[in-house]
């Protein structure tokens, strides 16, 4: 069974620019969440999609949006790029969304964005 | 809100050692509770987990038992190789609210042949 994949797997971008990566789940998870690492903020959560719909998001900027398609496939997109957006930028799927669950979540290699 | 403290590394340690990376939480309810591992260059994988009290989770010869009692999930192997060298995250995710994982702030572990 195939792992979690992210493309591409390292940008370098300038700022002000706009970015995308791409995030495809294990098959058939429908969960998907972001993750953002940085040496000096760690790991921190972006937001989770299930069903193509956001169910929760973290502290971050506006800038900083994602969707899902139906095929579980998300994407994010991080507008008028900074210096401080500088990150590796993980992918995480699991089976369902639900109250109470204690699934599982399977994370991809990540993306490395340089912002220059 | 939930929270995770690691202890700091770097963990230094020489092939064939006992491992023990201290995990604590906070956190309302019976969290899940989980151990990641990075190695260089790459994204995490899951080493093990725990979804109640007293569990033990295991794989590959690490262990680690969620107890509520010190609310804590510290990992343990008994002898540690060259190829265990990488950050170790300790994670919970609560089981109320919002779901995403909490992290601590990753051990690195080296070990010397």
């Amino acid at each position: 069974k195939a792992g979690v994949t992210q493309t591409p797997r390292y940008l370098i971008k300038t700022r002000g620019q706009q970015v995308t990566l791409s995030c495809s789940p294990i098959s058939g998870h429908r969960s998907v969440s972001w993750y953002q690492q940085t040496p000096g903020q760690g790991l921190q959560f972006l937001f989770e999609y299930f069903s193509e719909t956001q169910r929760n998001k973290g502290n971050f900027p506006g800038r900083f949006s994602g969707r899902q398609f139906s095929n579980s496939r998300s994407e994010m997109n991080v507008s008028t790029l900074e210096l401080g957006d500088s990150a590796l930028y993980l992918c995480a799927s699991s089976f369902f969304w639900t109250e109470g669950s204690t699934d599982t979540q399977y994370f991809g290699p990540g993306t490395r964005l340089t912002v220059l | 809100g939930n929270s995770v403290t690691q202890m700091e590394g770097p963990v230094t340690l020489s092939e064939e050692a006992f491992l023990t990376i201290n995990c604590t939480y906070t956190a309302t309810g019976y969290p899940s509770l989980f151990w990641y591992v990075q190695y260089p260059g790459e994204g995490l994988q899951l080493l093990l987990k725990a979804t109640k009290a007293d569990d033990k989770g295991s794989n590959k010869g690490f262990e680690a038992t969620y107890r509520k009692e010190t609310t804590s999930f510290h990992l343990e192997k008994g002898s540690v190789q060259v190829s265990d060298s990488a950050v170790y995250f300790c994670a919970l995710r609560g089981v109320t609210g919002r779901r995403a994982l909490t992290f601590g702030s990753g051990t690195r572990l080296q070990v010397q042949p």
